[in-house]
């Protein structure tokens, strides 16, 4: 399983980008990079997916370079809502026991 | 649509009873999983199953058994609590095997107290 490391924790202000790197230096060729959003008593809920270069969708954007040994999700103008745990996932889609979730980095928004 | 529902919501339990937490999922998943977390920390994979009929042991499957007879049902039974599995357990599903990559959807969870 790739193991996966992320920082514990991160202030930003509101209005700013966020980027959180994720390391996952021994991901195999069928691991897709997935990052997670955890809100206090609450299950985790899906932002983002990529497998290579870069990915942007409505909230995120995902930059996975070529060795795809890290992964950076970046959250443009943060606001106070964005506070939460976010974590990275490196599985493999063809098998769902082998999917490793990071211990996740507290984001904390400040105004 | 409800989704993933996780019953109960939470639960004390005595150390040495045994307990089953129900997970139903309603969107016809292949893939089920059921993950700890302990206070502060991330999730862990508990157990996994790929399909109906199959299911996997992930990082820390100890003190815990799961069946998957059918498609929506992954019940996860703590034959004999201890302390230790005092926690929070999602269960999730996604729709994969092998068809490209897949997200998970989780539960709200259930929070177990073992006393």
């Amino acid at each position: 399983l790739a193991k996966t490391t992320q920082p514990i924790s991160m202030d930003s202000y509101e209005g700013q980008e966020v980027n959180i790197t994720c390391s996952h230096n021994n991901i195999a060729t069928n691991d897709y990079i997935t990052w997670y959003q955890q809100f206090p008593s609450q299950g985790p809920r899906f932002i983002i997916q990529g497998y290579k270069t870069k990915v942007t969708n409505e909230v995120a954007s995902l930059f996975i370079p070529a060795d795809r040994k890290s992964s950076t999700l970046s959250l443009p103008r943060v606001s106070l809502s964005d506070t939460a745990v976010y974590y990275c996932l490196v599985g493999d889609y063809t098998n769902a026991g082998k999917s490793t979730f990071g211990d996740g980095t507290t984001l904390t928004v400040k105004p | 649509i409800a989704g993933i529902t996780q019953a109960p919501t939470s639960q004390i339990l005595a150390a040495g009873r045994r307990m089953t937490l129900r997970c139903t999922q309603d969107m016809r998943h292949n893939a089920m999983y059921w993950y700890r977390q302990d206070l502060g920390l991330g999730l862990r994979l508990i157990h996994y199953s790929n399909t109906a009929g199959t299911t996997g042991k992930g990082e820390v499957p100890d003190g815990y058994s799961v069946s998957r007879a059918n498609t929506d049902d992954f019940p996860l039974t703590l034959a004999s609590a201890v302390p230790s599995q005092t926690s929070v357990y999602f269960c999730a599903s996604s729709d994969s095997g092998g068809r490209g990559p897949d997200t998970q959807y989780f539960g709200p969870g259930t929070r177990l107290t073992v006393l």
